[in-house]
């Protein structure tokens, strides 16, 4: 079984700021993946962001990038720019075939 | 668009009273996921299909059954619902092996008075 754990449970950023939300995972696979979900308040799950592990390139979408250190199991996101819109639950997820583990969440504040 | 639809968003039951929340996917993925999450914490696997093979979670109550009649369709059946499985209800679908992310429906708030 994959563990992931993300070990602030809550961050805050004050707007065009940049923030660093962090996530480790274990796992003894070598094809897995790794993704970004953000739940803001009583809305729907989304996809922020994915990365390969083969993949030695950090993913980027727009103000959204990752910081992945395969060896270090870890797997930081990182927002810049920050805007009052990115305020939200922020859960990092592993996954190796159908198996999907989530971590505890962090609840990002975006301070006007 | 294509998208993972689940009704009904707001679902109120008795203690003991069974209730269905169904979930729909446009999508033509062949894995669909039901997770339970409660307030602030993250969401935790009750199950899944792959395809027609059902895959439960060591320690996903009796209380709680699924079917899926066809690749679109897969419903969470709560066969005596107490006060501990008000919760939010998420359906998810997935391809694989071509993608391996999750598209998250909107949910289902279930509350047991």
């Amino acid at each position: 079984a994959q563990t992931v754990t993300q070990s602030q449970p809550e961050m805050s950023v004050q707007e065009a700021e940049t923030v660093t939300l962090s996530c480790t995972y274990d796992t003894s696979e070598s094809d897995y993946y790794l993704f970004w979900y953000k739940q803001p308040p009583s809305r729907q799950m989304i996809l922020v962001i994915r990365q390969e592990a083969y993949k030695q390139q950090n993913a980027t979408e727009n103000r959204f990038s990752v910081n992945f250190q395969k060896a270090a199991k870890s797997f930081s996101l990182k927002i810049s720019d920050s805007q009052l819109g990115d305020a939200a639950m922020y859960f990092c997820a592993s996954n190796t075939g159908n198996q999907f583990y989530f971590g505890t969440g962090t609840s990002l504040t975006v301070i006007p | 668009d294509a998208m993972v639809i689940q009704n009904p968003r707001y679902q109120v039951t008795q203690f003991g009273k069974p209730v269905t929340l169904s979930c729909s996917q446009t999508l033509n993925h062949n894995v669909m996921y039901w997770y339970q999450q409660k307030s602030s914490q993250a969401p935790k696997l009750l199950f899944h299909y792959y395809d027609k093979d059902f895959n439960n979670e060591a320690d996903t109550p009796d209380n709680f059954q699924s079917r899926r009649p066809n690749t679109s369709f897969c419903f969470l059946d709560i066969r005596s619902p107490g006060l501990g499985d008000a919760a939010m209800y998420l359906c998810a679908t997935s391809r694989i092996p071509d993608s391996y992310e999750q598209y998250f429906g909107p949910g289902t708030r279930l509350t047991v008075t």
